[in-house]
């Protein structure tokens, strides 16, 4: 149980377009969703929390206008990296909670290539 | 939330035990110790949690000191396919918190 799928694995898209990234909870219910960024070699850095309903929360640094997030339902959430830029490129992951202190349950990432 | 020291690397022999520690000496009396691990450009996978007895599953085993300072996560017979970098991370029970990842440990299991 617990399955957190994310869509795409993998997007190659030209500086200044937009890509959205979904992340779906198939078999539980989320009340919270993490969006997390990994650059190569480095932890994962979290980008926003995202709680379903509301508007999402995003850490020092993290620009919302640039990465708009959408927690429409219980089971889905999306991230839109928007007028992406090189820079941009990176591994992004997805998790998911049933519940405030539950364990995170993530999805397998997408590479973002932005050339 | 309390932060979490762990090594950077170790290494282990396929079939052996792999013990890979975790200090948390500012742990809470409310906050878990989780566990979790990614292999290489993979989503990270949840291994186990415990708040202050030991626990153990189908993956592994997690044994925290009495004065819940510093854990030990025990993958029993590691394989290859257990090559990974570790984290270990603290959270709090109910209430919101903020889960953040360190550097964790990479394990490389070798023939």
């Amino acid at each position: 149980g617990a399955v957190v799928s994310q869509h795409p694995s993998w997007v190659i898209c030209k500086s200044g377009t937009s890509v959205k990234i979904e992340c779906r909870s198939l078999d539980f219910q989320a009340t919270t969703m993490f969006w997390y960024r990994q650059f190569p070699k480095q932890s994962l850095m979290l980008m926003a929390t995202s709680n379903e309903g509301s508007k999402a929360t995003y850490e020092q640094g993290v620009e919302k206008d640039k990465f708009l997030i959408n927690h429409a339902s219980l089971t889905l959430s999306t991230l839109t990296v928007t007028s992406a830029h090189p820079e941009d490129s990176s591994f992004y992951i997805c998790s998911a909670q049933t519940g405030p202190g539950s364990p995170l349950h993530f999805g397998n990432g997408t590479r973002l290539t932005v050339t | 939330d309390a932060k979490t020291t762990q090594p950077t690397s170790m290494d282990c022999a396929e079939g052996r035990a792999a013990n890979l520690p975790c200090n948390h000496s500012t742990i809470s009396g409310n906050e878990y110790v989780y566990w979790y691990r990614q292999i290489h450009s993979q989503g990270p996978q949840y291994i186990i949690h415990g708040l202050k007895n030991n626990e153990t599953n189908e993956m592994a085993s997690l044994i925290i000191t009495e004065d819940r300072k510093s854990s030990t996560l025990i993958l029993p017979h590691a394989t290859l396919r257990d090559t990974a970098v570790y984290y270990c991370i603290v959270e709090k029970a109910g209430g919101s918190y903020i889960p953040t990842f360190g550097r964790g440990t990479s394990l490389i299991v070798h023939p």
